[in-house]
């Protein structure tokens, strides 16, 4: 049973285009929403994260928009650069049970130059 | 600070065999967690471990285990290797709710 659900699964996006990544989660105990990014030969680093009293977040290009009520939550990086062309998982955990973080399938984004 | 330290960086194994990873977690984090990432089923929660005792534990068989040290350092076996372990094996710190990973172990197995 995937618990979140990411799309799409890969994506092309042209120099200073907007990157879109959707997340749907189905458990309404989760409480912890954070997103990774992944660079072939590399380990998840942290972009960004969001707790569900809030429904946006921004950090520098990111943007973390979340919709309580639908159970979904999006990743938004405003003009895309190829530096960001790298895997991104989008992930949710219940803060009281631990760290254990249920991760979405992945995204693969390019940005072509 | 130095970041999530994970030896060996690379590890060939034939099926059958066992296998130990080590992590070191960042200083001051007493959290360390272990996930599973291949192609086909994505990033897996193995389990976590805090202060020596594992607090979380997801669906992996008894074949995979861990422990944690008093300095908070941390390893995870695999026992009767099977080809499907075939991964890269990441671990995560944290100190609260955020998790570091670290480079990874990429284990393969023939």
């Amino acid at each position: 049973q995937q618990q979140v659900k990411q799309s799409p699964q890969s994506l092309i996006v042209q120099k200073g285009g907007i990157s879109i990544i959707n997340c749907a989660y189905e458990n309404t105990a989760f409480d912890y929403f954070p997103w990774y990014q992944q660079f072939p030969g590399k380990g998840p680093a942290l972009l960004i994260a969001i707790r569900p009293d809030v429904s946006e977040k921004k950090e520098g290009r990111f943007t973390i928009s979340f919709n309580k009520s639908a159970k979904q939550f999006s990743l938004h990086i405003m003009d895309s650069q190829p530096g960001d062309s790298a895997t991104y998982f989008c992930a949710a955990s219940r803060i009281q049970a631990g760290t254990a973080l249920i991760f979405g399938k992945g995204t693969t984004l390019s940005v072509s130059s | 600070k130095a970041g999530v330290t994970q030896t060996p960086r690379y590890l060939i194994k034939t099926r059958g065999q066992q296998v130990t990873l080590s992590c070191s977690p960042i200083s001051g984090h007493r959290s360390v967690s272990w996930y599973q990432q291949t192609p086909g089923q994505g990033l897996q929660f193995l389990f976590e471990y805090f202060s020596e005792t594992q607090r979380n534990k997801g669906n992996f068989p008894g074949r995979f285990s861990g422990r944690q040290f008093s300095n908070s350092r941390s390893e995870m076996n695999v026992s009767t290797l099977e080809l499907g372990d075939s991964a890269l094996y990441l671990c995560a710190s944290s100190l609260e709710i955020e998790q570091f990973f670290g480079p990874g172990t990429r284990l393969t197995v023939l």
